[in-house]
């Protein structure tokens, strides 16, 4: 198994509440990825960082932020959450010389 | 832009038969990634091809590599209800380690 933890695993919320969704890996990969995907459906790549410091928005257009202080730890925000923010959101790092990622099992958030 | 086709979206099959997923890219990709994702759960990574031609097994999992490295498939043998999920093939962005996605194969077993 991967050493990729998400917190928390479900959130439920109300509109315009701040939240953070964490995402930490112990495997030293300086690549991580924040992707949202709704059930059954594809995965959309909204966030990534390749090391400390690097953060890139993905092809998705998002309201979310993240950082990238230290190696292990990608965290992202939402400011002010919506009800069309309700979704799957997965972590994921990758070695980077392989291209394999390594997914968290995801934080489901509904947003009421 | 660069764009990954999978298809079929479904396949409802009675356990026992064969499964096959295709993905087409519009590029030439430098490796093909492939991931399973059990429903309610997260994609895990199955393999990964990278020479032109290639064919991989594991167990009743057949992976294939198109000669022009633009094609990939899956074929499962004999499907079984641990086989249920969505399939997803992905390749590398031309420029950067992001991945581009397919939009995945539901693997569906008829009751």
């Amino acid at each position: 198994e991967a050493d990729i933890y998400q917190t928390p695993r479900y959130l439920v919320i109300g509109t315009g509440k701040k939240i953070t969704l964490e995402c930490s890996q112990t495997m030293g990969h300086d690549k991580m990825y924040w992707y949202q995907q709704d059930p059954g459906m594809e995965l959309h790549l909204i966030h990534y960082s390749y090391g400390v410091n690097s953060t890139e928005k993905g092809d998705l257009s998002s309201e979310s932020t993240v950082s990238r202080i230290r190696t292990e730890h990608f965290p992202l925000t939402l400011e002010s959450a919506r009800p069309s923010h309700t979704s799957q959101y997965l972590c994921a790092s990758s070695p980077g010389n392989t291209g394999e990622l390594f997914f968290g099992e995801g934080s489901r958030l509904t947003v009421l | 832009g660069q764009q990954v086709m999978q298809i079929p979206q479904y396949q409802h099959v009675q356990e026992g038969e064969d499964f096959t997923t295709y993905c087409n890219s519009s590029t030439t990709l430098s490796n093909i990634q492939w991931y399973k994702q059990r429903p309610g759960g997260h994609p895990v990574f199955l393999i990964q091809l990278v020479k032109s031609g290639e064919v991989k097994k594991q167990k009743r999992l057949t992976f294939q590599f198109g000669e022009a490295k633009k094609n990939s498939s899956l074929h499962i043998t004999a499907t079984q209800t641990t086989d249920v999920g969505t399939y997803f093939c992905a390749g590398p962005k031309d420029s950067n380690y992001q991945l581009i996605w397919g939009a995945g194969t539901k693997l569906i077993i008829k009751p």
